[in-house]
């Protein structure tokens, strides 16, 4: 079984500051790993993805995400974060080859961006 | 495209009642997946449905229950409705084939009183 932690409930930072969203993950399988984000009263927008290659993996909108599978991580980060980044992040896994679309989510981090 | 849409957004039940909520997948897409949302509990998965059929489901009551159409639509129902059943219920596709991500839409938001 595979299991999500996001450390970070809420993170505060001033806007232009970098941050950086922690996950990690266990499983005893290789997984996919992605981000979500969610923004009041919506659902939750893909942000990006690992699926293989490459480990460092980036978004249009500035942030990205590296892959470290000896410790287990899939940390998000922006070097620059904007008022409009203030939104709830999720880290979510899902095991490959299972041949379904079960996503185990993390408890998700609060990211508030302050003027 | 038109992404994933779902129906009603808010709904507001009594306990011991039942409620069915439905959801759209994006054209094309054949794999449907639902999660319930609450500020405890987090993201949970509770089944995904796959050419009208279950291919996966979560630790939940028997309560839940789900189905798919032949055109993809799925609808989620819940019997003998608790407190606790109070969420965000958010419906997720996907094409079904070698891509992995899933595609959310906005979610029903499901009061219990």
């Amino acid at each position: 079984a595979q299991s999500v932690t996001q450390l970070d409930s809420q993170v505060p930072v001033f806007e232009e500051a970098p941050v950086e969203l922690r996950c990690n993950y266990s499983s005893s399988v290789s997984v996919y790993l992605f981000w979500y984000v969610q923004y009041p009263n919506q659902g939750l927008q893909l942000l990006l993805k690992y699926l293989s290659g490459s480990t460092l993996v980036e978004s249009i909108n500035g942030f990205e995400a590296e892959f470290n599978k000896s410790q287990t991580s899939f940390h998000l980060r922006k070097p620059s974060v904007h008022i409009s980044d203030t939104a709830e992040y999720f880290c979510a896994v899902s095991e490959v080859g299972s041949g379904t679309y079960k996503y185990i989510f993390g408890t998700g981090t609060r990211l508030k961006v302050l003027a | 495209k038109a992404g994933v849409t779902q129906t009603p957004r808010y709904l507001i039940k009594t306990r011991g009642q039942q409620v069915t909520l439905s959801c759209s997948p994006i054209s094309g897409h054949r794999s449907v997946s639902w999660y319930q949302q609450t500020p405890g509990q987090g993201l949970q998965f509770l089944f995904e449905y796959f050419s009208e059929t279950q291919r996966n489901k979560g630790n939940f009551p028997g309560r839940f229950s789900g189905r798919q159409f032949s055109n993809s639509r799925s609808e989620m129902n819940v019997s003998t409705l608790e407190l606790g059943d109070s969420a965000l219920y958010l419906c997720a596709s996907s094409p079904g084939d070698r891509e992995v991500e899933q595609y959310f839409g906005p979610g029903t938001r499901l009061t219990v009183t």
